[in-house]
C-alpha cells in the first residue's frame, strides 16, 4: 500500500467551479500535513499546511481528518492559474522527509 | 523565489557515468534534503543532511551519495547512472527548529541514455 495515495487525475473543469481533492495516508504517526503546487516542468511550492481544525486561504480551504487518515483541499470559484499538479504530502515525526502523493493535476479551461 | 538554486539545470549522461548535482541552501538553512521525481509520479526522498552528517535516507542504494558543506551549499552523486536514474532532482532546505516549511529549487533534470 502506497504511503499517500490521491484521487486519480486530471480534473478537467471550467472557470469558477468548485473542485475538490482527496488524499489518504497509511502512516497514524504522521505529523503534519500539506499541500503542494507544481507547475509543469517547476518544483513544488507550498500551497498551504493543513491542520486538524481545518484551514482557509482565499479560495482555498484544506481539511484533516486524523482518525481516518484523510485530507482534503477545496478549491472554490477557480481561476485559469489554477491549472497545475496538486501534491498532498505529509511528513513522518517531524524530522525532514516529506512524503509525496503522486498528484492530481488539475486543468481549468475557460 | 526561494533562494535555493541548484546546477546544472539539465544534464544528458549514458548509462555507468557518474554524475554530481549541486544545491546552494537559503543561507543559514542548515538542513538540505535531496528528492527524485520520475515523470509522472511525486518526488521521492532520497536522503537528508543536517550540519554536515547525513541524518536520514529514503529507499534508494548506496550509489546515491551525497554531500553538505559549511557553506550551505550541498552535492548528489550517483555513480553507475542507470537508465531509471532519468528525473528531475530536488535540493530543498531548511533550518531544523524553524518550522517545517522547506524550500524547493528549481530542480536538475536528468537524461540517463
Amino acid at each position: 500500500r502506497k504511503e499517500v495515495e490521491q484521487d486519480p487525475g486530471p480534473f478537467n473543469v471550467p472557470e469558477g467551479a468548485t473542485v475538490a481533492f482527496n488524499c489518504t495516508y497509511s502512516n497514524s504517526a504522521s505529523q503534519s500535513f500539506f499541500w503542494y503546487r507544481q507547475d509543469c516542468r517547476k518544483e513544488p511550492k507550498l500551497l498551504m499546511s493543513v491542520y486538524s481544525s481545518g484551514n482557509e486561504d482565499g479560495r482555498f480551504t484544506a481539511q484533516l481528518n486524523r482518525a481516518s487518515q484523510y485530507i482534503s483541499l477545496l478549491i472554490r470559484d477557480s481561476k485559469l492559474s489554477d491549472s497545475a499538479t496538486y501534491l498532498c504530502v505529509v511528513n513522518e515525526v517531524g524530522w525532514g522527509a516529506l512524503i509525496f502523493g503522486k498528484g492530481t493535476t488539475l486543468s481549468v479551461s475557460s | 523565489e526561494t533562494g535555493v538554486t541548484q546546477s546544472p539545470t539539465h544534464l544528458i549522461k549514458t548509462r555507468g557515468q557518474q554524475v554530481t548535482l549541486r544545491c546552494s541552501s537559503q543561507s543559514g538553512h542548515n538542513t538540505v534534503s535531496w528528492y527524485q521525481q520520475a515523470l509522472g509520479q511525486g518526488p521521492q526522498f532520497i536522503f537528508q543532511y543536517y550540519r554536515e552528517e547525513e541524518n536520514g535516507r529514503g529507499n534508494f542504494p548506496p550509489r546515491f551519495s551525497g554531500l553538505q558543506f559549511p557553506n550551505y551549499s550541498s552535492e548528489l552523486n550517483v555513480n553507475a547512472l542507470e537508465l531509471d536514474d532519468s528525473a528531475l532532482y530536488l535540493c530543498a532546505s531548511r533550518l531544523a527548529g524553524e518550522g517545517e516549511t522547506q524550500y524547493f529549487g528549481p530542480g536538475t533534470r536528468l537524461l540517463v541514455l
